[in-house]
């Protein structure tokens, strides 16, 4: 089992839409929480970083932890075409650790005009 | 520009050849990441360099790799003898070492071996 679990995708939404976009994980040492998105062929843009539990918000972008489920969401409101790329989660402990991402697979997602 | 930049972006070579690729991280950032990055996957962490010096190397970085970083500035991934499980996009990642968990990415260089 891998310790980042990320529904690949492609999920399609239509324009305007509420998306949610969800990781799972394993390991309860996890304390940063970050999401990245990639456009196709270029390199990852960090969107978002959240430390231990809770939510952040940021413009149209939420992202949420349950350290308790071990799931963490990003939430996009007023989805846009242009918000057509992977979504990657990322993680990594505290302390002398957090420079040691652990990414997901990336979900895919289109959002239809 | 100031974020993160690769060179080159693209690399074809031929099977046994070697290559080199360049980072030059955000000016201010003392550490510096390398990942790999196949298709349908994430980035995989290979080795980071805060300053000069080469903390740590993953498993995933054979004896073929080597990288280096020698003024604390900019950093180059050598691959030697390149494989064809070799061909993969290779980001290049910065830092500052009190906030690791904001790590900006650049554009990567994507690598194809024949």
């Amino acid at each position: 089992q891998k310790e980042v679990e990320q529904d690949p995708g492609p999920l399609s939404v239509p324009e305007g839409a509420i998306v949610s976009l969800n990781c799972t994980y394993s390991n309860s040492a996890f304390q940063y929480f970050m999401w990245y998105r990639q456009y196709s062929r270029k390199g990852p843009e960090l969107l978002m970083y959240t430390y231990s539990s809770g939510n952040k918000e940021d413009g149209r972008f939420t992202a949420q932890v349950d350290k308790s489920s071990k799931y963490i969401s990003l939430f996009i409101r007023d989805s846009q075409p242009s918000d057509s790329a992977t979504y990657l989660c990322a993680m990594s402990r505290s302390g002398s650790g957090t420079y040691k991402y652990i990414f997901g697979t990336g979900t895919r997602l289109k959002v239809l005009a | 520009d100031t974020g993160v930049s690769q060179n080159p972006r693209h690399k074809i070579t031929k099977r046994g050849q070697n290559v080199t690729f360049r980072c030059d991280p955000i000016s201010e950032h003392n550490r510096l990441y390398w990942y790999r990055q196949t298709l349908g996957q994430g980035p995989e962490f290979l080795t980071y360099f805060q300053n000069e010096a080469q903390l740590e190397k993953s498993r995933l970085l054979s004896d073929r790799f080597s990288a280096e970083r020698p003024k604390g500035s900019f950093s180059t991934l050598e691959i030697q003898r390149t494989e064809q499980g070799d061909s993969a996009m290779y980001l290049c990642a910065s830092s500052l070492s009190d906030r690791a968990y904001e790590q900006y990415f650049g554009p990567g260089t994507r690598l194809t071996v024949t």
